[in-house]
């Protein structure tokens, strides 16, 4: 049973530019979370998408969109990007208003130059 | 403004002993709160939950402590072991099942043989 996917592992890109994480969910997971985590800082929430829509957001400004597919995968988009978009993000799932608790990917580690 | 904070960012502790994590949440409202544990390039792995009807829940060597008059909560893990040494991030949830979670900003653990 295949965990929470996500690609790709590391990215590199200037400022200014767009990027695209993508993020496929565990097994029977129809919910998608997305985190930014900062060097030396915990996760932030970011959105959560179910049913291809957004459900619940973060405090991160418009230039961080999302989308999910009638698959459950899940995009992350970020335009115009800055040096503080410098991250680890995280890609998480679970079964919408379950009882168990969400299953977290490897990340994409974004570099922003 | 920080809701949750682990105010130790390590902790180093022999094999065979206690290891104590601690957390201090500021927002009331919250009800659920978990532990995550972090390998270098892996994404968080869940370890434990409790929810804020209850004071401790235990699973195996870890237990989870929470004092609600205090927001404060605790991880325990005894006998602390190698292969605990990782990062700890405790986090924080309104409602169990909507999964947006707010972290702290972690605890490194190691156990040293």
């Amino acid at each position: 049973d295949a965990g929470v996917t996500q690609s790709p592992t590391h990215l590199i890109k200037t400022r200014g530019q767009q990027v695209t994480l993508r993020c496929s969910p565990k097994s029977g997971h129809d919910t998608v979370s997305w985190y930014q985590q900062a060097l030396g800082q915990g996760p932030q929430f970011i959105f959560q998408y179910y049913e291809e829509e957004e459900r619940q957001r973060g405090n991160f400004p418009d230039r961080f969109s999302g989308h999910q597919f009638p698959n459950y995968s899940s995009e992350l988009n970020v335009n115009a990007l800055l040096l503080g978009d410098s991250a680890l993000y995280l890609c998480a799932s679970s079964k919408y208003q379950g009882q168990e608790t969400q299953y977290f990917g490897p990340g994409t580690r974004l570099l922003v130059l | 403004d920080q809701q949750v904070k682990q105010n130790s960012p390590s902790l180093s502790v022999q094999e065979g002993r206690i290891s104590i994590l601690n957390c201090d949440y500021t927002n009331s409202m919250f009800d659920y709160f978990l532990w995550y544990k972090k390998y270098p390039a892996e994404g968080p792995t869940f370890l434990i939950s409790i929810s804020s009807i209850k004071d401790k829940n235990e699973d195996g060597r870890f237990t989870v402590f929470l004092n609600k008059s205090a927001k404060h909560l605790s991880l325990h893990i005894v006998p602390s072991q190698p292969g605990d040494s990782a990062v700890y991030f405790c986090a924080a949830s309104l409602t169990s099942g909507t999964y947006k979670y707010i972290f702290g900003t972690g605890t490194r653990l190691k156990v040293l043989a």
